[in-house]
């Protein structure tokens, strides 16, 4: 298995406070991506990284700011949680983002928001 | 942008029956299909990957899937399931990002196999 940490793995939080996942990998790679995934819609691309302090939006970036200080871990911050947040979470990473290159992921943050 | 259909939501099947779960791709020059298997509360595990040559791919836990081109589709098979393969299934495509050189995951809405005794 590939060495994806996500922290924590579940979390009730109130809405309109700020919450901050966290993904920690140890294989080096170079590319990390955060997806929510919710019934009905699959897996949702948020934000991605390609390099430390490198990041791009993805699908469904509002709401969402991430930020990469090193290259083992990516936060994904919500500023201020709204209800349509709750979901999981999904942190995946990728030793290159060529296209014929699969991404592995972490086991997932259940976030509830109330 | 690229697109992934998964025609069924839910696909119910008695153990040892044979099972086809569908995937159909938007078109483009060159693609790249992946399927991965989630079971419950757990992440996403790779299945298999198209990426070039035979259109028949094998993957594991007896997983196979045929690339077809013409009716852009990417459709997973099993010949017989087992109890233990109740989980969902994606299917995803790698969506180039417009001038990065860069290109990310797009994932179809899921399938969830149900298999019953």
């Amino acid at each position: 298995d590939a060495g994806i940490t996500q922290s924590p793995r579940h979390k009730v939080t109130e809405t309109g406070t700020p919450v901050t996942l966290r993904c920690h990998q140890t294989e080096n790679h170079r590319y990390m991506y955060w997806y929510r995934q919710d019934p009905g819609h699959g897996l949702r691309l948020i934000h991605y990284s390609y390099g430390v302090k490198d990041t791009d939006k993805g699908e469904v970036s509002d709401g969402y700011s991430v930020s990469r200080s090193k290259t083992e871990d990516f936060l994904l911050t919500l500023e201020s949680a709204t209800s349509s947040q709750t979901s999981v979470y999904f942190c995946a990473i990728s030793e290159r983002q060529t296209q014929n290159t699969e991404a592995f992921f972490g086991q997932g943050t259940r976030l509830t928001v109330v | 942008a690229q697109s992934v259909t998964q025609l069924d939501s839910q696909v119910p099947v008695f153990e040892e029956a044979p099972v086809e779960l569908r995937c159909n791709y938007s078109s483009s020059v060159s693609v790249y299909l992946f399927w991965y298997v989630q079971y419950p509360n757990q992440g996403l595990q790779l299945l298999l990957k198209y990426l070039s040559g035979s259109t028949l791919v094998k993957g594991i836990n007896g997983f196979e899937a045929e690339f077809n081109k013409s009716q852009t589709s990417f459709h997973l098979r099993k010949p017989s399931v087992h109890i233990s393969d109740t989980a969902e299934y994606f299917c995803a495509v790698s969506d180039p990002i417009l001038n990065s050189g860069y290109s990310t995951l797009t994932f179809g809405k899921g399938t969830m196999l149900l298999v019953s005794p």
